[in-house]
């Protein structure tokens, strides 16, 4: 099995930029696509980035997804922040003998 | 349009076995590569996936819980049901049901909160 590590929590002005990094503990970052989800307290993950890049109906440019080889790291980073981006944010990807496994979900903070 | 609704008893037992039923609309289980998989978030922490079950039947399962879980389907009821036996205090959390494709959870149910408690 492998792991997805994030950061606990981030904080940014509103208007600036934040990334968020997962990085992956074994097996390369580019075999698997990842994804990312927007969960708003009391609600449900929402999709803000499938497929590593590909931003789902709806979802603002601001959101956009990367990936590093050299890191093992995927990055979700939201540009022009406002208040409404505040939400824990989690990675997920898979492997062949674990159908999903998610990082341990980054509290981002709009100050 | 897709949604998924989760229903089951929102308090049980140490030791009770819990069932879950997920209700679906707006796709099939019968279509080529699609999934349903159940994922449970404990109070304050992160999403933990438990379970798939794919449009062939294929079953898929936590491999720290895989024990305790079993997954199945109805199709023509557009259900998926999960269960999960020798419940603990510490599986006290919210509990969704997500179409899987491709491996992403691309719509989820709004979740149901089970308290194991005494």
């Amino acid at each position: 099995n492998f792991m997805l590590t994030q950061p606990h929590s981030v904080s940014e002005s509103p208007g600036k930029t934040v990334t968020i990094s997962c990085t992956r503990s074994s097996g390369s970052i580019t075999d698997n696509y990842v994804q990312w989800y927007q969960q708003r307290p009391g609600s449900a993950p929402t999709t803000v980035i499938y497929v590593d890049n590909q931003r789902p109906s709806g979802v603002p440019d601001r959101f956009s997804g990367s990936i590093d080889s050299s890191s093992n790291s995927a990055s979700l980073t939201i540009s022009g922040l406002t208040a409404e981006d505040e939400a824990d944010y989690y990675c997920q990807s898979y492997d062949s003998g674990n159908p999903a496994v998610f990082g341990g979900g980054t509290q981002l903070t709009v100050l | 349009q897709v949604t998924l609704r989760e229903s089951g008893p929102a308090l049980v037992k140490p030791t009770q076995t819990l069932t879950l039923t997920c209700t679906f609309s707006g796709f099939s289980l019968t279509t080529s590569g699609m999934c349903v998989s159940w994922i449970r978030q404990p109070p304050g922490k992160a999403l933990e996936w438990l379970a798939l079950i794919d449009w062939d039947d294929e079953k898929y399962y936590s491999t720290s819980l895989k024990t305790r879980l079993t997954i199945s389907k109805d199709t023509s009821k557009n259900q998926v049901v999960l269960t999960m036996t020798n419940m603990d205090p510490v599986d006290t959390a919210t509990y969704y049901c997500a179409r899987t494709w491709n491996r992403h959870f691309d719509y989820w149910g709004q979740g149901a909160l089970v308290t194991v408690s005494s």
